[in-house]
């Protein structure tokens, strides 16, 4: 079952421009995670905030963590054509030692040069 | 530094076939694994994971199955293909908690016909 939901579902921008992409799920995570998908291939992690955890940057973006809306935002600042892909919310509900990672629909992101 | 490999890239297989997805990580030892698999627009579904040799769990009643014979080599099987099967199929490695996010291969594009 889904427990993480993207919004929007496509999202096209200009180049320069910031990208806003949103995450909400469903019951109490250990961390959330976010990842970049080309088309056709594999996903490549991008960063990871834990539940105690409110705001995180890496590089271009920023992310956010809200627990008591059960909600994220991923933000990419001055955004260029190379980051056009999906992006996926995943959210990490602990099972004893191990994990499991339960994956969005994912957000489409087009840059437009 | 630790590499995750998956083949083939693509395969075609008629229906009532036998599958056989192989991956292999270098460069870690005692990972989780996990298999995934993402239909056309939809999120990725997680399939099964592994947290030691011969240690297999099922996400999803399914035609597949997942084996680990080696400590880094994740199998997944099928002994008929069905059409559904059909997608992209993705393999993954982790730590406990996905502290660290989790690592994707390269995928393999499965079309039954």
């Amino acid at each position: 079952s889904q427990q993480g939901e993207e919004d929007p579902q496509a999202l096209s921008i200009q180049e320069g421009e910031n990208a806003t992409m949103n995450c909400s799920y469903k019951t109490s995570i250990n961390n959330l995670q976010w990842y970049r998908q080309n088309s056709g291939r594999g996903l490549v992690h991008l960063i990871l905030i834990r539940s105690n955890e409110r705001e995180k940057h890496s590089g271009r973006l920023r992310v956010t963590l809200d627990t008591s809306k059960k909600s994220s935002s991923l933000l990419i600042t001055a955004s260029r054509a190379a980051d056009t892909a999906s992006y996926f919310c995943a959210t990490d509900t602990v099972t004893g030692a191990n994990s499991k990672l339960t994956f969005g629909k994912g957000i489409t992101l087009s840059v437009r040069p | 530094s630790q590499t995750i490999h998956q083949w083939p890239a693509t395969l075609v297989q008629p229906v009532g076939s036998p599958l056989s997805l192989e991956c292999t990580v270098e460069g870690t030892s005692n990972p989780n694994l996990y298999w995934y698999r993402q239909a056309a627009g939809r999120g990725l579904q997680l399939l099964f994971y592994s947290v030691g040799i011969g240690q297999i769990s099922s996400e999803v009643p399914q035609n597949l199955s997942a084996s680990r014979p080696q400590d880094r080599q994740f199998i997944l099987s099928s002994k008929k293909l069905l059409l559904s099967d059909s997608g992209f199929y993705l393999c993954a490695w982790g730590r406990g908690q996905a502290r660290y996010g989790y690592t994707f291969g390269s995928g393999t594009r499965l079309t039954v016909v």
